[in-house]
């Protein structure tokens, strides 16, 4: 059984750019949820979807959106790239929302370097 | 403001010898707390998900406990092996439209 593939797994932009990044949940899965992870704040919720519906979001600025398509896969963007944005990005995605006890699987990620 | 706070920050042991990783948390009402284990450079895996009516619940050497009372949960690791040097972060999920809520994790390191 395949596993959540994130692509590209890196990636280098100039501020001001933006980015857009791609997580494939596992089949049958319908919720994907987006983290940033960054040395000094740790693992951070960005937001969740499921049936290509945004269920939740966490405290990030409205540069960061995202979107589900019908086959479930997923993207997430990023505008007006900053620095403070260099982070590895992760996707996870599980059979129902988070709230309930499903297990969430991780990507392996999505190394964003910005300079 | 809900918060999860793991100790200690990082910790060395002895292969062989046991463990336990702390997690304090004030998200209320929760859902459920998951333990995941995270290499250098991968994905977070999923160790256990207890609901706030657990107690204990083990996967292999790891049994993670629950004390809803005083929110607190702990991760027991049992004769540990080399593998098992990584980060261990604790995650809170609350009911309804609330963000989860991470631990900034435990960095443990094996030594042989």
């Amino acid at each position: 059984k395949a596993g959540v593939t994130q692509t590209p797994r890196y990636l280098i932009k100039t501020r001001g750019q933006q980015v857009t990044l791609s997580c494939s949940p596992i089949s049958g899965h319908r919720s994907v949820s987006w983290y940033q992870q960054t040395p000094g704040q740790g693992l951070q919720f960005l937001f969740e979807y499921f049936s290509e519906t945004q269920r939740n979001k966490g405290n990030f600025p409205g540069r960061f959106s995202g979107r589900q398509f019908s086959n479930s896969r997923s993207e997430m963007n990023v505008s007006t790239l900053e620095l403070g944005d260099s982070a590895l990005y992760l996707c996870a995605s599980s059979l129902a929302l988070l709230d309930s006890h499903t297990e969430a699987f991780f990507g392996q990620g999505t190394r964003l370097t910005v300079v | 403001k809900n918060q999860v706070e793991q100790s200690p920050q990082s910790l060395i042991i002895l292969e062989g010898k046991n463990c336990t990783l702390q997690c304090n948390y004030t998200v209320s009402p929760f859902s459920n707390l998951r333990w995941y284990k995270q290499d250098t450079g991968r994905g977070p895996v999923s160790l256990t998900i207890m609901t706030f009516s657990e107690n204990t619940k083990s996967n292999g050497r790891y049994t993670a406990t629950l004390d809803a009372d005083t929110k607190q949960s702990s991760l027991h690791i049992t004769a540990s092996q080399l593998s098992d040097s990584a980060s261990y972060i604790c995650v809170v999920s609350p009911f309804g439209n609330e963000k989860l809520t991470f631990g900034t994790g435990t960095r443990l390191t094996i030594i042989p």
